[in-house]
């Protein structure tokens, strides 16, 4: 497996604003992934981070909202923008290291008011 | 839509005894699939992945997949406490980012001493 850390650990923003998280492993690894859990539900697919490239937004996430950055192979962000309640979540980052293993970060628990 | 599907329990087993948690998937293209335990609070820990048709063991946790009837289990053997929590399948499809978990809602699992 891997360490990850992510940063922060929870916040509560004012709506309209941005938070930006920051997820960061301790290996390089090809492929990152931003995940949400909105409260009392499965993980959901935000987007694919690889290094290098334009992140891959799945159905229903936008880069305008999502805006990720994947400056190298131990680093990546991701902005949630303009925020509203509906926000509020918690946002994972994962890693794939061998056979489509992912391992999750300790995530960020964020409460928009 | 590709879905996978668990009963979201509470599942109640006394401690000792064996736990069953059951998963069916929807995406016959699914090839991979992970089950992870996640802790209130926690972020999800892999705990068992599977390929191919059959049983995979490791420790108190058997992991069983039935391509054919597209149903994935968990077994795990002699209860603990700590084995409370909620139990994630996850199956590995084909997304806009290449490929994409798909997880389901979780089956809670709650071990009575």
């Amino acid at each position: 497996s891997a360490v990850i850390s992510q940063k922060p650990s929870r916040d509560i923003c004012q709506r309209g604003t941005s938070l930006t998280i920051q997820c960061q492993v301790d290996s390089q690894v090809t492929m990152m992934f931003w995940y949400r859990q909105q409260p009392g539900q499965s993980l959901t697919l935000i987007a694919t981070a690889n290094q290098g490239s334009e992140a891959t937004y799945e159905s229903g996430f936008v880069i305008d909202k999502f805006p990720i950055s994947r400056p190298n192979l131990t680093f990546s962000t991701l902005t949630v923008s303009n925020m509203s309640p509906e926000d509020s979540s918690i946002y994972l980052c994962s890693v794939d290291l061998t056979s489509s293993e992912q391992f999750f970060g300790p995530g960020t628990r964020l409460t928009v008011l | 839509q590709k879905e996978v599907e668990q009963n979201s329990g509470p599942l109640s087993v006394p401690e000792g005894a064996i736990a069953s948690l059951n998963c069916t998937y929807s995406d016959r293209g699914s090839q991979s699939f992970f089950w992870y335990r996640q802790y209130s609070g926690k972020s999800p820990e892999l705990i068992m992945s599977i390929y191919s048709n059959g049983d995979k063991e490791d420790g108190r946790f058997t992991a069983q997949l039935n391509k054919a009837s597209q149903y994935v289990s968990l077994l795990i053997r002699d209860s603990q406490p700590s084995d409370s929590a909620t139990y994630l399948c996850a199956g590995l499809s084909n997304s806009n980012s290449g490929y994409a978990l798909n997880f389901g809602k979780g089956t809670s699992l709650l071990v009575t001493p």
